[in-house]
């Protein structure tokens, strides 16, 4: 089924500890993002691309990097774990930065 | 920054009932969008407007803009048990946030049997 495949599901870091949570897509879309959900905070954008090499900081980047080898793929790196990055984290995909958005499933992270 | 916010934050119906759903923005816009959220899941596309469409239909979903007043609403008629989720609204802004979608906080609609 096209769409957009986020692994792993759920992940336990241990502080300091670096990981990367994989974002997939296959509707050859150019627009590309992560976000973060947090109780009673809506989702809030990490980073995007609009395109294969292209990427910018949202709202709350500070701790993550993103690199944008191909249009399928767009995975984000906590470089170095810490308890106020626990949260869920969806990847989205695109045709345009406006247009409507497809959601992978998430990943559920915890950091102790 | 905020830019849509939902009101209410949560809302209780029994199943045949209407649910209706606000939201608000601050900044002019290019178009708003809905999405929905089941429990434990990602977010789903519902229905985008753009800023010069007043009104749309997407099955029993309408949804209204009034660009006057900044804000929206996301009406579920004769609502069922499987509605149960929470419902976000999205805008895109005419100027700043580079064109990216920004999210409010989300309604919490719980539909009883």
């Amino acid at each position: 089924n096209a769409g957009v495949t986020q692994t792993p599901k759920f992940q336990v870091l241990k502080t300091g500890q670096s990981m990367t949570l994989q974002c997939a897509q296959d509707m050859n879309h150019e627009y590309m993002s992560w976000y973060r959900q947090d109780p009673g905070m809506g989702l809030r954008l990490i980073h995007y691309s609009v395109g294969a090499g292209i990427t910018d900081q949202g709202e709350v980047p500070n701790g993550y990097n993103v690199s944008r080898s191909t249009t399928e793929d767009f995975p984000l790196r906590l470089l170095s774990a810490a308890p106020s990055q626990t949260s869920v984290y969806f990847c989205a995909s695109s045709y345009s930065s406006g247009g409507k958005n497809t959601f992978g499933s998430g990943t559920r992270l915890t950091v102790v | 920054s905020q830019q849509g916010e939902e009101d209410p934050q949560a809302l209780s119906i029994q199943e045949g009932e209407n649910a209706t759903m606000n939201c608000s923005y601050k900044t002019s816009i290019n178009n708003l969008q809905w999405y929905r959220q089941n429990s434990g899941r990602g977010l789903v596309h519902l229905i985008l407007i753009r800023s010069n469409e007043r009104e749309k239909h997407s099955g029993r979903l309408r949804v209204t803009l009034d660009t006057s007043k900044k804000s929206s609403s996301l009406l579920i008629t004769a609502s069922r048990a499987a509605d149960t989720a929470s419902y976000f609204c999205a805008t895109q802004p005419r100027i700043g946030s580079q064109g990216n979608l920004i999210f409010g906080k989300g309604t919490k609609l719980s539909v009883k049997p």
